[in-house]
């Protein structure tokens, strides 16, 4: 069983330029967790969705941020007109929902630089 | 109000020996969930342990234990006879609300982390 997928794993923007993240979540589960890691912090949740559904998006940017998950292909969190402050570590987690399994897989992160 | 708390940035241990990683976390949920994960420089999230507000026992993996002492409202982490391989960042997180006794899966909250190191 193929664990959660991230790609690319290293993505480097220019300011102003978009950004496109990936995460393909494990067999069989449906809920996606976005969290970003900014330097020597720790990981700060972004959004969480369902299938075609964004449950909470209370750790989303107002501005340039969105993210969606749709029926068919990965979740994709995308950020538009990106700063150099957008540096940073964006790490895509899944989960099954399941009652019995209550951990949140973690992908290998994206690393986003912007120069 | 900062929700989880890890006092110590960083910490050294000689191989070996065992090593307490604390954390304290904030919640007026009943029902809750304590992690620990494990990020070594090559970036990836690790998870080590976990514990159910629930819970009566204390969680242990191998060489991981959690100290739960929920009227402290704290969540230490203790590794065992530390390995070179234990050098990594720590990091406490907690989830609130839901059915977390009995799973389920909510957003997580985490510390800033704690900077591990062994010593041969």
């Amino acid at each position: 069983n193929a664990g959660v997928m991230q790609n690319p794993r290293h993505l480097v923007r220019r300011r102003g330029q978009e950004a496109r993240l990936r995460c393909s979540p494990m067999k069989g589960h449906s809920h996606v967790y976005w969290y970003r890691q900014l330097p020597e912090e720790g990981l700060k949740f972004m959004v969480y969705l369902q299938k075609e559904n964004i449950i909470d998006e209370s750790g989303m940017p107002k501005e340039r941020f969105s993210a969606e998950f749709p029926k068919e292909g990965p979740s994709i969190l995308r950020i538009q007109q990106v700063v150099r402050g957008d540096s940073a570590a964006y790490f895509c987690a899944s989960s099954p929902r399941n009652p019995l399994e209550w951990e949140q897989y973690f992908g290998p992160g994206t690393r986003l630089t912007v120069t | 109000a900062q929700k989880i708390t890890q006092t110590q940035p960083g910490m050294f241990v000689q191989e070996k020996e065992a090593v307490t990683l604390d954390c304290t976390y904030d919640t007026s949920d009943q029902s809750y969930g304590l992690f620990w994960y494990k990020q070594p420089s090559s970036g990836e999230m690790i998870f080590l342990i976990y514990q159910g507000s629930y819970d009566e026992q204390n969680a242990t993996e191998g060489r991981y234990s959690l100290n739960f002492q929920k009227a402290r409202k704290s969540a230490n982490l203790v590794i065992s006879a530390s390995q070179l391989g234990d050098s990594a960042m720590y990091f406490c997180a907690m989830s609130e609300g839901g059915a977390y006794h009995q799973g389920g899966s909510e957003k997580l909250v985490f510390g800033k982390g704690t900077k591990l190191t062994v010593n041969p």
